[in-house]
């Protein structure tokens, strides 16, 4: 199993400004992904973060909006940039364990004003 | 498009007695099926998944079935306890897609005393 750090567990902030997420694993993984889960919505992959190398981004996903950076093995941050309401949501960063499951941070809540 | 459906956002079941919750989905290709249980607060947790080439796959109080030709599946527990009470996600993923796990919007669940 991966224990997964994520902070800050919420915020308010208001439109225009962006918000950092950090998440840190306890082990070292090749990829982690962003999640989000808009109100009363399933979860959405936002981006996978490889090591080394530019985010993979889903199709409706931005790097200008969401920028990720994954400066080493255990260690990621999703930023939500220029925030509007509709970016009010959960964000959530995962590992994978392989096809059988994924570990997931305890999410962070986003109002945004 | 939802690929992943739980058509029902809720669902209320006296403690002891059996919870079905179920999920539908379209895309054929999905061949691996999992599901979630998330706590307010907390990110989701995997519970039980199965592979396609099963009927059923049981684990303690948890049992999914999966109906290819119909493509449904469904998670029993039974004896149902109050901790049970949570939001369960219902996921799914393919070899061709790399494994990304295709969420639905998820199931909440109250156990009454």
């Amino acid at each position: 199993s991966a224990v997964i750090s994520q902070k800050p567990s919420r915020d308010i902030c208001q439109r225009g400004t962006s918000l950092t997420i950090q998440c840190q694993v306890d082990s070292q993984v090749t990829m982690m992904f962003w999640y989000r889960q808009q109100p009363g919505q399933s979860l959405t992959l936002i981006a996978t973060a490889n090591q080394g190398s530019e985010a993979t981004y889903e199709s409706g996903f931005v790097i200008d909006k969401f920028p990720i950076s994954r400066p080493n093995l255990t260690f990621s941050t999703l930023t939500v940039s220029n925030m509007s309401p509709e970016d009010s949501s959960i964000y959530l960063c995962s590992v994978s364990a392989g096809r059988e499951k994924l570990f997931f941070g305890s999410g962070t809540q986003l109002s945004v004003l | 498009d939802q690929q992943v459906k739980q058509n029902s956002p809720s669902l209320s079941v006296q403690e002891g007695r059996i919870s079905i919750l179920n999920c539908d989905y379209t895309n054929s290709m999905f061949d691996y099926f999992l599901w979630y249980k998330k706590y307010p607060a907390e990110g989701p947790t995997f519970l039980i998944s199965i592979s396609s080439i099963k009927d059923k796959n049981e684990d303690g109080r948890f049992t999914v079935f999966l109906n290819k030709s119909a493509k449904h599946l469904s998670l029993h527990i039974v004896p149902s306890q109050p901790g049970d009470s949570a939001v369960y996600f219902c996921a799914a993923s393919a070899r061709n897609r790399d494994d990304k796990i295709i969420f639905g919007k998820g199931t909440r669940l109250h156990i009454l005393p």
